[in-house]
């Protein structure tokens, strides 16, 4: 089945400043990946999502790329801010399989 | 509130007891999932179903959980003889399946349970 790491487990940066959230996948067939963010005792909510037709994606200040080759995608977060503090988590599905597989979340918190 | 919805949002219960949630989806919504979620965890998936039938259970879903979606609408998660090792939060999700594509899945506010 699939399998999908994510680095860091956490993150701080100051506020202004850029956050990069790794992940990588081991099922070549997956071609949906989306990033939800959960904030504490809240439920994940979906913030940007790529298909693998696609290498790049940008929504204002929040940007994923995805490299099928390497089987891995990024999340991109820039000029942060405190409101951003929350758990990120990656995830992977493919069109047959239906189920999403997530990574552990990375906590990222932005100091003001 | 056209979201997804879980109810309870809370369950505390004895060690044996029987334990059932609920879940309405998204209206329009012909895909439901169930995922557990521990602390510092990701979602972990569970089961999910395309209408009323049950496509896929996780091999780490024990025969004390079962599931249905017997009108293709709402769903209930029921767990008999409950452990210590239940307690999670248990969420659900639902999404609109399309030919051809991966689908967005939309989570419900979750329920949290603990087993004493």
């Amino acid at each position: 089945g699939e399998n999908v790491e994510q680095h860091p487990s956490t993150l701080s940066v100051q506020e202004g400043d850029s956050a990069v959230i790794k992940c990588t996948y081991s099922d070549s067939a997956s071609n949906y990946f989306p990033w939800y963010k959960q904030e504490l005792g809240k439920r994940p909510q979906l913030i940007i999502d790529i298909r693998s037709n696609v290498g790049e994606k940008k929504d204002q200040r929040i940007a994923v790329t995805l490299n099928k080759t390497a089987k891995h995608f990024s999340l991109h977060i820039t000029e942060t801010q405190p409101e951003d503090s929350a758990v990120y988590f990656c995830a992977a599905s493919s069109t047959n399989a239906g189920k999403s597989t997530f990574g552990d979340g990375t906590t990222l918190t932005v100091k003001p | 509130d056209t979201g997804v919805s879980q109810d309870p949002r809370h369950k505390i219960t004895k060690r044996g007891q029987n334990v059932t949630f609920r879940c309405d989806p998204i209206s329009e919504h012909n895909r439901l999932y169930w995922y557990r979620q521990t602390l510092g965890q990701g979602p972990e998936f569970l089961t999910y179903f395309q209408n009323e039938a049950q496509l896929e259970k996780s091999r780490l879903l024990s025969d004390r959980f079962s599931a249905e979606r017997p009108k293709g609408s709402f769903s209930t998660l029921e767990i008999q003889r409950t452990e210590q090792g239940d307690s999670a939060m248990y969420l659900c999700a639902s999404s609109l399946k399309l030919a051809g594509g991966g689908e967005t899945q939309y989570f419900g506010p979750g329920t949290r349970l603990l087993v004493l």
